[in-house]
């Protein structure tokens, strides 16, 4: 069935330093590709995402890739700070089928 | 704009027991999904709904059901409850469903089966 895999599942950094966060994805038809930053207490919250005919995008200092051939898509998130800190979720989701599939999450720890 | 509001945030319940919660979504938009999330499972996808039709749904059994009125409001409930359905349940609210569209969540309302 559709999965998402993501990796690693915790990462710590110093301030300052690159986070790399990366998934894969099963479905092939999957054309949708959204990356989430979860706070304690919070629900999910949109910080970047990535269309399938597109293969980076930018804002500020969080950029995603995707590779359609290796159906592989990445989260990399440069300069750290502090308030970096949360659980970040990457999904993918298909046109018409109105459900998206999550990454199981990583614990991302910037330290000061 | 208010944004997608969960009631209740929290909810101790026993096993046998049945439970419904609500979301309300973002004024004007009428797709409403729902999704089961734990810490070993990630979020999971239970279903969507868009103008009170459920469009599509998850691999979770019939106990797990849910519905939207016409003002877009959603309901889910779970019937004889288990252990295993503690959970944070989240509903995201987006204006039509369609792919590419900013899916704003809820802040969760927590479960707790005893």
């Amino acid at each position: 069935g559709e999965n998402v895999e993501q990796h690693p599942s915790t990462l710590s950094v110093q301030e300052g330093d690159s986070a790399v966060i990366k998934c894969t994805y099963s479905d092939s038809a999957s054309n949708y590709f959204p990356w989430y930053k979860q706070e304690l207490g919070k629900g999910p919250q949109l910080i970047i995402d990535i269309r399938s005919n597109v293969g980076e995008k930018k804002d500020q200092r969080i950029a995603v890739t995707l590779n359609k051939t290796a159906k592989h898509f990445s989260l990399h998130i440069t300069e750290t700070q502090p308030e970096d800190s949360a659980v970040y979720f990457c999904a993918a989701s298909t046109s018409g089928t109105y459900k998206y599939i999550f990454g199981t999450g990583t614990r991302l720890k910037v330290l000061a | 704009k208010a944004g997608v509001t969960q009631t209740p945030r929290y909810l101790i319940k026993t096993r046998g027991q049945q439970v419904t919660l609500s979301c309300s979504p973002i004024s004007g938009h009428r797709s409403v999904s729902w999704y089961q999330q734990t810490p070993g499972q990630g979020l999971q996808f239970l279903f969507e709904y868009f103008s009170e039709t459920q469009r599509n749904k998850g691999n979770f059994p019939g106990r797990f059901s849910g519905r939207q009125f016409s003002n877009s409001r959603s309901e889910m409930n779970v019937s004889t409850l288990e252990l295993g359905d503690s959970a944070l349940y989240l509903c995201a609210s987006l204006n039509h469903g369609q792919v590419g569209e900013t899916q704003y969540f809820g802040p969760g309302t927590r479960l707790l089966v005893l």
